[in-house]
């Protein structure tokens, strides 16, 4: 099977700016979850995404959004950026139907904000 | 609410020595644990997870971990380093029926591997 394919893989925009990031989960899997991960808070839930609806959703301000498609693909989006959103951001996919369901995680996109 | 910690943000051992990687979490339900490794430039790759099936786990390349619910720890260990161990090391949680697809993570913990 195909892994979690995440793009792309390296984005620079500028403060003000908005962006897109896309995550392709493992075929048949319809869990999609995204991590922010920077040198200074670590790993950080953003939110979750099963059988497109938000299921569950961390503490980030209303810029950070996000959907899920029908075939499970998801993307999430920043708007009006700042410095400190620059990070990697990883998405992960799982089946979604267990609490131990292993996440299986993506490479990431590392963005840099200007 | 839940948490990890992760004592010790750096280790380093010799090749062929134990390693042994500390975490310990505070969950106010049973929870499930995560040990997963980084390199450089990727992403996250599982190693082990405790699911409450048995206290010792065991994962890929020779690593383990004990469920100790009195200590409350998920201590990682292997008995022989190998170079190729050397990556960032996260331990992670997630409890309770509204916590699907969301994991707490540790700090993490750097492992070097000397010669």
């Amino acid at each position: 099977k195909a892994g979690v394919t995440q793009t792309p893989r390296y984005l620079i925009k500028t403060r003000g700016q908005q962006v897109t990031l896309s995550c392709s989960p493992i075929s048949g899997h319809r869990s999609v979850s995204w991590y922010q991960q920077t040198p200074g808070q670590g790993l950080q839930f953003l939110f979750e995404y099963f059988s497109e609806t938000q299921r569950n959703k961390g503490n980030f301000p209303g810029r950070f959004s996000g959907r899920q498609f029908s075939n499970s693909r998801s993307e999430m989006n920043v708007s009006t950026l700042e410095l400190g959103d620059s990070a990697l951001y990883l998405c992960a996919s799982s089946p979604g139907t267990l609490l131990t369901d292993t996440q299986y995680f993506g490479p990431g996109t590392r963005l840099t904000v200007l | 609410a839940q948490s990890v910690t992760q004592l010790g943000s750096h280790v380093s051992v010799s090749e062929g020595a134990l390693v042994l990687l500390r975490c310990n979490y505070s969950s106010s339900v049973p929870p499930y644990l995560f040990w997963y490794v980084q390199y450089p430039n990727q992403g996250l790759q599982l190693l082990l997870k405790y699911t409450s099936a048995a206290t010792l786990v065991k994962g890929i390349n020779d690593f383990e971990a004990e469920f100790k619910k009195s200590e409350t720890s998920f201590h990682l260990t292997k008995p022989s380093a190998h170079m190729s161990d050397a990556a960032e090391y996260f331990c992670a949680v997630t409890s309770g029926g509204t916590s699907y697809g969301k994991l707490t993570f540790g700090q993490g913990t750097i492992l070097t591997v000397h010669p």
